[in-house]
């Protein structure tokens, strides 16, 4: 069964401060999607990314960034510089291709993230 | 703007009642999905559909029922058969092949008294 683990339940900063999140995910499949999503205290998620298992290129986006590391089975994700506005709870996902895609989403158990001013 | 409505954002429920969770979205996206959200937890998969007058069960479909009449409409029935409704709710939906994207509404609490 697939799963996903994020073993981090809360972390705090103090603002400009880099935060790393660290996320394991277990498949059997070869051909799989991860994600981010975002959680603000208004509730709704918001997605952040997808990387797909054939693309294991570090990916940077502004002050965040994800490193996929296949022979670890992690997709990490750090805020560089943080600020008060990125306090919210992150989820990493797991998705399946073989099963169409777009059906389901393993969820891990978040990693709640308090910038301090 | 096109985005996921859901409705109410706060519901409180006698024991014994069902309760129904409106979803609508604007996005003309073919997938729509039903997860619930308990402290500490991450989302668990309730109901998706992938097309109108077709859905399927998620790991947690006990207690809970849906329907897909439209394709802006994905309403979620909490039933008394759920032994512990008490939860956030989450809607989403997506666009078919657009693999694990969703667009997510502000959720439903619902608490049972």
């Amino acid at each position: 069964a697939q799963k996903v683990t994020q073993a981090q339940t809360e972390i705090s900063v103090v603002e400009k401060e880099d935060v790393t999140l660290d996320c394991v995910y277990e498949t059997r499949d070869t051909t799989y999607y991860l994600f981010w999503y975002k959680q603000p205290p208004s509730g709704e998620l918001v997605f952040l990314i997808r990387r797909n298992s054939f693309d294991e290129q570090n990916e940077i986006s502004g002050r965040y960034s994800w490193n996929f590391q296949k022979s670890t089975s992690s997709f990490n994700f750090t805020i560089t510089a943080s600020q008060v506005v990125d306090s919210a709870v992150y989820f990493c996902a797991l998705s399946d291709l073989t099963q169409g895609g777009s059906e389901k989403l393993v969820f891990g158990k978040g990693t709640k993230l308090t910038v301090n001013p | 703007d096109g985005g996921i409505t859901q409705s109410p954002k706060y519901l409180f429920r006698k024991e014994g009642q069902n309760v129904t969770l409106s979803c609508e979205q604007n996005l003309n996206h073919d997938a729509m999905y039903w997860y619930r959200q308990d402290p500490g937890q991450g989302l668990r998969l309730i109901y998706y559909s992938q097309i109108v007058n077709d859905f399927q069960k998620g790991d947690i479909a006990e207690g809970y029922s849906v329907s897909r009449e439209k394709k802006e409409s994905f309403p979620l029935t909490v039933t008394s058969a759920q032994k512990n409704p008490t939860a956030f709710y989450l809607c989403a939906s997506s666009i078919m092949g657009e693999a694990g994207e969703l667009f997510f509404g502000e959720g439903s609490r619902l608490t049972v008294l």
